[in-house]
């Protein structure tokens, strides 16, 4: 069974820049949450679909947004970008809600330098 | 708010000592409990969750995490560290459909 799948792995924009990052969940998982990853803030959540609907919508700036697709498939896209966008950038598939039966499988991330 | 407190931010044992990374949670109802891994340059590996049908859960490589609610803890524990477990753990609680994480512990393992 394939896991989830990011890509590009790596990635380097300039700011002012937009950026796409893609996830491919594992098959038969309806639930894509992305995470942003940094030194100085840790691991924070981004947002979730389910369904190709956004459930659930974490403490960012409106640059960035994402969608699912009808396959579950996610992507995500910041535009304008910051230096501060600088980042790995995870994804997270689940059959459904993250409880104590359901349990989120990560991808090994995009890396997303700004310069 | 749910929330999870990693204390230390790095930890180091000798090869063969027994490993103890930290975990405090703040929920008002029983809270659904993760740990996972990063190795460098890698996404997180589930090591274990909670599941509320024992306090005490085994996970892979070893690793075991006792859910004591009187403590609101769910420290993360292996009898004998490996050099291959140096990595970075990270605690965290399912909170609507989200996991929030701890700052993280980054675990060395010294030959």
């Amino acid at each position: 069974k394939a896991g989830v799948t990011q890509t590009p792995r790596y990635l380097i924009k300039t700011r002012g820049q937009q950026v796409t990052l893609s996830c491919s969940p594992i098959s038969g998982h309806r639930s894509v949450s992305w995470y942003q990853q940094t030194p100085g803030q840790g691991l924070q959540f981004l947002f979730e679909y389910f369904s190709e609907t956004q459930r659930n919508k974490g403490n960012f700036p409106g640059r960035f947004s994402g969608r699912q697709f009808s396959n579950s498939r996610s992507e995500m896209n910041v535009s304008t970008l910051e230096l501060g966008d600088s980042a790995l950038y995870l994804c997270a598939s689940s059959v459904s809600v993250v409880d104590m039966n359901t349990e989120a499988f990560f991808g090994q991330g995009t890396r997303l330098t700004v310069v | 708010a749910q929330s999870v407190t990693q204390l230390g931010s790095h930890v180091s044992v000798s090869e063969g000592a027994l490993v103890l990374l930290r975990c405090n949670y703040s929920s008002s109802v029983p809270p659904y409990l993760f740990w996972y891994v990063q190795y460098p340059n890698q996404g997180l590996q589930l090591l274990l969750k909670y599941t509320s049908a024992a306090t005490l859960v085994k996970g892979i490589n070893g690793f075991e995490a006792e859910f004591k609610n009187s403590e609101t803890s769910f420290h993360l524990t292996k009898p004998s560290a490996h050099m291959s477990d140096a990595a970075e753990y990270f605690c965290a609680v399912s909170a609507g459909g989200k996991l929030i994480f701890g700052q993280g512990t980054e675990l060395s393992v010294k030959p």
